[in-house]
């Protein structure tokens, strides 16, 4: 099956720095990679998502890029503020019936 | 427009015994998964329900068992409760007829087994 290896499980950073989240995934049939970030005690909430016929895929502070060939893709959030700070989770799944594996989070700390 | 909603948000039970939780999907959503999240842990699939039966199902023993309504509801039901069995359950809806990828998450029910 699918195995998702993410890193790190820890980031802190200052409030106003960039921060880098790194997934692989081990099955080339997936084609669907959400993340999602959880705030304690909270919902997982989908943040963005990209597909495998796109390379990259930003919404204001946040993008994520997609590298096929190597089976990784990438979460980056610039400018981080505070209220960033959560544990994010990344996953990969094959088209059709969704089920999504999950990395084991990243914690992200952004201090003021 | 509503979204996915769980309940209760929090049980206590003891080894042995057993547990219903119950999700509602959100609005316009068919598609429903459960998954348990451990502390520290992401969410681990346990199985999905799509037009009231069992369309896929994660590395979960029989004692996980489920149920979706007409309505698209759905519930989780495990028996003989284990003390590993404490966990976050979640649930998830999406749409089946537009797209199943994108999931949403409902706040969860926190179970705690003594």
């Amino acid at each position: 099956g699918e195995n998702v290896e993410q890193h790190p499980s820890t980031l802190s950073v200052q409030e106003g720095d960039s921060a880098v989240i790194k997934c692989t995934y081990s099955d080339s049939a997936s084609n669907y990679f959400p993340w999602y970030k959880q705030e304690l005690g909270k919902r997982p909430q989908l943040i963005i998502d990209i597909r495998s016929n796109v390379g990259e895929k930003k919404d204001q502070r946040i993008a994520v890029t997609l590298n096929k060939t190597a089976k990784h893709f990438s979460l980056h959030i610039t400018e981080t503020q505070p209220e960033d700070s959560a544990v994010y989770f990344c996953a990969a799944s094959k088209g059709g019936s969704y089920i999504p594996t999950f990395g084991r989070g990243t914690s992200l700390i952004v201090h003021p | 427009d509503a979204g996915v909603t769980q309940s209760p948000t929090h049980l206590i039970k003891t080894r042995g015994q057993q547990v219903t939780l119950r999700c509602s999907p959100k609005s316009g959503h068919d598609t429903v998964s459960w998954y348990q999240q451990a502390l520290g842990q992401g969410p681990q699939f346990i199985f999905q329900y799509y037009e009231e039966e069992e369309r896929q199902r994660g590395n979960f023993p029989d004692r996980f068992s489920g149920h979706q309504f007409p309505n698209y509801s759905s519930e989780l039901n495990v028996n003989a409760l284990l003390l590993g069995d404490s966990a976050l359950y979640l649930c998830a809806s999406s749409s089946g007829a537009i797209s199943t990828d994108t999931q949403y998450f409902g706040p969860g029910t926190r179970l705690t087994v003594l």
